[in-house]
């Protein structure tokens, strides 16, 4: 099955850097690969997502790359604000016709610092 | 309604006990998932339907653990003989199951075994 790796586990930035989240996948029939927001006693929810047809797909202050022959995905947030402090997930899963199961990596907590 | 309902939303019980956890997906979305979240953890996939296909239970940790989904709506995952590592949230997710494969989570349960 899929394995996804996701680095590092916690990362701490000034308000106003940069902040970049990777994943690696491991099955390459994986084509559709969401990314999670899960802020403090609340529900993960999907902030962006990319398919395998497309290298880069960027909204406001996130975007998000992927290297298919690397098998790797990167989660890029500019501008940092603390209210993007949150524990995001990358999720990795092969549509080929019908929904399949989502395996996510094991979390990013990102700490904006003010 | 709205959104992905479970419940209850917290259930505290006595180890040895059998527990059963509710949830109700987004109307028409025919794909359904359940996952565990350990405290500060990430998401372990525990069980996947796809509208009338077997069901993906390649996560569940032990043969204590059971889901079922009736008419491909409403879900139920029963925990047998709880033990306390049984503890966490459990998380049900929904998805169209078309090409938009977008997961919308549930609140969670949180499950206590003392």
């Amino acid at each position: 099955g899929e394995n996804v790796e996701q680095h590092p586990s916690t990362l701490s930035v000034q308000e106003g850097d940069s902040a970049v989240i990777k994943c690696t996948y491991s099955d390459s029939a994986s084509n559709y690969f969401p990314w999670y927001k899960q802020e403090l006693g609340k529900r993960p929810q999907l902030i962006i997502d990319i398919r395998s047809n497309v290298g880069e797909k960027k909204d406001q202050r996130i975007a998000v790359t992927l290297n298919k022959t690397a098998k790797h995905f990167s989660l890029h947030i500019t501008e940092t604000q603390p209210e993007d402090s949150a524990v995001y997930f990358c999720a990795a899963s092969e549509y080929s016709g019908s929904a399949r199961q989502l395996t996510f990596g094991s979390g990013t907590q990102l700490t904006v610092l003010p | 309604g709205a959104g992905v309902s479970q419940s209850p939303s917290n259930k505290v019980t006595e180890k040895g006990k059998d527990v059963e956890l509710r949830c109700d997906p987004i109307s028409g979305h025919t794909a359904l998932y359940w996952y565990r979240q350990s405290l500060g953890q990430g998401l372990e996939f525990l069980i996947y339907f796809q509208g009338n296909s077997a069901p993906d239970k390649s996560g569940l940790p032990s043969d204590r653990f059971s889901a079922e989904r009736t008419g491909g709506s409403v879900s139920t995952l029963t925990i047998q003989r709880t033990q306390q590592e049984d503890s966490a949230v459990y998380l049900c997710a929904s998805s169209p199951g078309t090409y938009n494969t977008e997961a919308f989570f549930g609140q969670g349960t949180r499950l206590t075994v003392v």
